[in-house]
């Protein structure tokens, strides 16, 4: 079975720039979700979809961070424009859903904003 | 409120035996994750409990108690590769089955 897979594995960017990252789940997945992980951290949820509905995005910063699903399959996240903060790893998970929530994580992307 | 605590950092020496704790607050606990995090790496899963009680898979083992907010990850026969984080997550069975994750254990394992 193909994990979820998720380009680019690294970005660097200046700040004020823009920047998208793509995620293809397992196949069969509903629920996918975009995480933010700082040095030393744990993964902080940015945006949760069931399907290509959007269930939690709580703790998306929604004035520059933008993330949609297309189709209820692949996702990409977006960040216009990037602040030096900003730099962290982006990771995607999917999950069965329908009560099975063991999430499976893509390799993440390493963006650093200079 | 919502929370989740476990230690920043571990010691331990390689074949030894070591526990890691995790303490949770939250409402419509369903279960509680254990991830293994290497560094520069993804998250992978390790265990999942949902009923109180010990749940032993080869060298790792899970404990939770529902009733304490408490869960343990146990490690036996400490091996170099073991050197990670170890992140704790607890499932919230909500509309959303939120997942709030702890800021990870670094375990360094010593020869």
């Amino acid at each position: 079975e193909a994990g979820v897979a998720q380009s680019p594995r690294y970005k660097i960017i200046e700040k004020r720039q823009s920047v998208a990252f793509w995620c293809n789940p397992i196949s069969g997945h509903a629920t996918l979700y975009w995480y933010q992980q700082i040095l030393g951290q744990g993964p902080k949820l940015l945006i949760q979809f069931q399907n290509n509905g959007v269930v939690d995005d709580s703790q998306l910063p929604k004035d520059r961070f933008s993330a949609e699903r297309l189709k209820g399959v692949d996702s990409t996240l977006k960040i216009q424009p990037a602040k030096l903060e900003d730099s962290a790893v982006y990771l995607c998970a999917s999950s069965l859903g329908r009560g099975n929530t063991e999430a499976f994580f893509g390799q993440g992307t390493r963006l650093t904003v200079v | 409120g919502q929370n989740i605590d476990q230690p920043t950092e571990m010691t331990a020496t390689e074949g030894a035996i070591v526990q890691i704790n995790c303490t949770y607050q939250t409402s419509g606990f369903n279960g509680l994750f254990w991830y293994q995090q290497h560094a520069g790496e993804a998250p992978t899963f390790l265990s999942y409990n949902v009923l109180d009680g010990l749940e032993e898979k080869g060298r790792f083992s899970s404990f939770l108690s529902r009733s304490k907010g408490y869960s343990y990850l146990l490690l036996k026969e400490l091996q170099m590769k073991d050197s990670a984080s170890y992140l704790c997550a607890a499932h919230n069975a909500g509309n959303n089955r939120k997942l709030i994750w702890g800021l990870g254990t670094s375990l360094a394992v010593n020869p």
